[in-house]
Formats: C-alpha cells, structure tokens, sequence
C-alpha cells in the first residue's frame, strides 16, 4: 500500500515570498490533516478535512495559511505571505475512518515539507 | 486547553537495556492516547493508539499504559536496540478537540 505522498521535500523563501505545499492521501483515506511541526516542538494540527468538507481549522493562521481538498482526495496547503515565524516542518497525514471527529484510526503521516523562510 | 508534556526530554541507554518513556497530560478528559515515532527527516509512524475505556496496549518489545485519572501514560521498550533510536511523541485526543501533541523524548540507543 502506497503511502502518504508530499512534495516538495525541501523549499527554501524569502519572507513576504508565497508557497504552496502538495499532499495526496492514502486511497480511501477519508480523513486528512495538515500539521505545523517547529523545530523541538510536537506537531500542532492547522486544518482537518473530511473528504472535502473542512472539519476543523481553528488553528489555522487565516489571514496568511489557506488549504483545500478538491474532490476530497489530494489537498494543498498554502503560505502568502509567509514569515520567518513559519519555518518548519508541515507535515499531511491521513486517516481511514468517515465518522467525523470521532477518530479511532490511526493517523498515517508522510515525509512532511521542511520550509525555511529568510 | 490540553498541555501535554514529556519526560525526559532526552535519553541515552546502552543496548539491552528496559526503559520508560513518560507522557503527563492536563485535561483527563480523554477519547484515547497515541504515541507515535519519529525518525530524523521522516513523518511520524503510530506505534501505539490506547482508547480511553482500555488501561495498556502491546506490541512486540512495545507496551504502553494509561491512567486518565493521574493524567499518565508510560511506554515501556524491553530490551532496546540501536534501531529503537528516534523520537518518541505521544498525543492525545480529547472529546470534540484534536490531537494534541507532546515536545517528544529523543531516545538514542548506543551499541
């Protein structure tokens, strides 16, 4: 089985730049998530899509992060303008389970996009 | 707001031995705790996902424990092995809130 795929890898801005972040979920994963993980920090959930319905997006930066999940399979995720406060890793996983946020799957990540803002 | 924390931050044993990793959570309310890997330039691997109404999980070397009550989990690794080097994360899952995860324990296994 094929797993959570990101791209690209490695993107390296200048502050005020825009970026854009790729992701595409496991077949059939209902569920996606998008995280914010800081150098020595845990990861911190931005946005959770179901399908191609937005969950929960209480933590996303709104005025510069928004993201999409266009025929509830691949997502984007993007930065505009970003700052240096963004550099990070961000990482996309992906969960089997369509019940909402009653989660009892496991959350599948991938490689994650290591961003550095200058 | 849920606070989770880890103890110790860092961790450095000789192979073969028996060590616990510590997770304290703030809010007991809990649907269920995971603890996760993370190995340097990769995504996270679930090692262990332990739902509110259950005390532990195993698997192999791996065993995990939950006390909602003292807001506790503990994993245990039996015999460590150099390829047991990572990080160790834990996250847990409150009633209507996402994951929230730890800081992490970077564990190195010398051989």
């Amino acid at each position: 089985e094929a797993g959570v795929a990101q791209s690209p890898r490695y993107k390296i801005i200048e502050k005020r730049q825009s970026v854009a972040f790729w992701c595409n979920p496991i077949s059939g994963h209902a569920t996606l998530y998008w995280y914010q993980q800081i150098l020595g920090q845990g990861p911190k959930l931005l946005i959770q899509f179901q399908n191609n319905g937005v969950v929960d997006d209480s933590q996303l930066p709104k005025d510069r992060f928004s993201a999409e999940r266009l025929k509830g399979v691949d997502s984007t995720l993007k930065i505009q303008p970003a700052k240096l406060e963004d550099s990070a890793v961000y990482l996309c996983a992906s969960s089997l389970d369509g019940r909402g946020r009653v989660r009892t799957d496991t959350q599948y990540f991938g490689p994650g996009t290591r961003l550095t803002v200058l | 707001k849920q606070e989770v924390t880890q103890i110790p931050a860092a961790l450095s044993v000789p192979e073969g031995e028996n060590l616990v990793l510590n997770c304290s959570f703030t809010d007991s309310a809990i649907y269920n705790l995971q603890w996760f890997r993370q190995d340097p330039g990769k995504g996270l691997t679930s090692l262990l996902l332990i739902q509110s109404s259950q005390r532990e999980q195993t698997s192999g070397r791996l065993n995990a424990s939950l006390d909602k009550s003292s807001g506790r989990s503990t994993l245990y690794i039996a015999a460590s092995q150099p390829g047991d080097s990572a990080t160790y994360l834990c996250a847990v899952e409150g009633y209507g809130q996402n994951f929230v995860f730890g800081p992490g324990t970077r564990l190195s296994v010398l051989p």
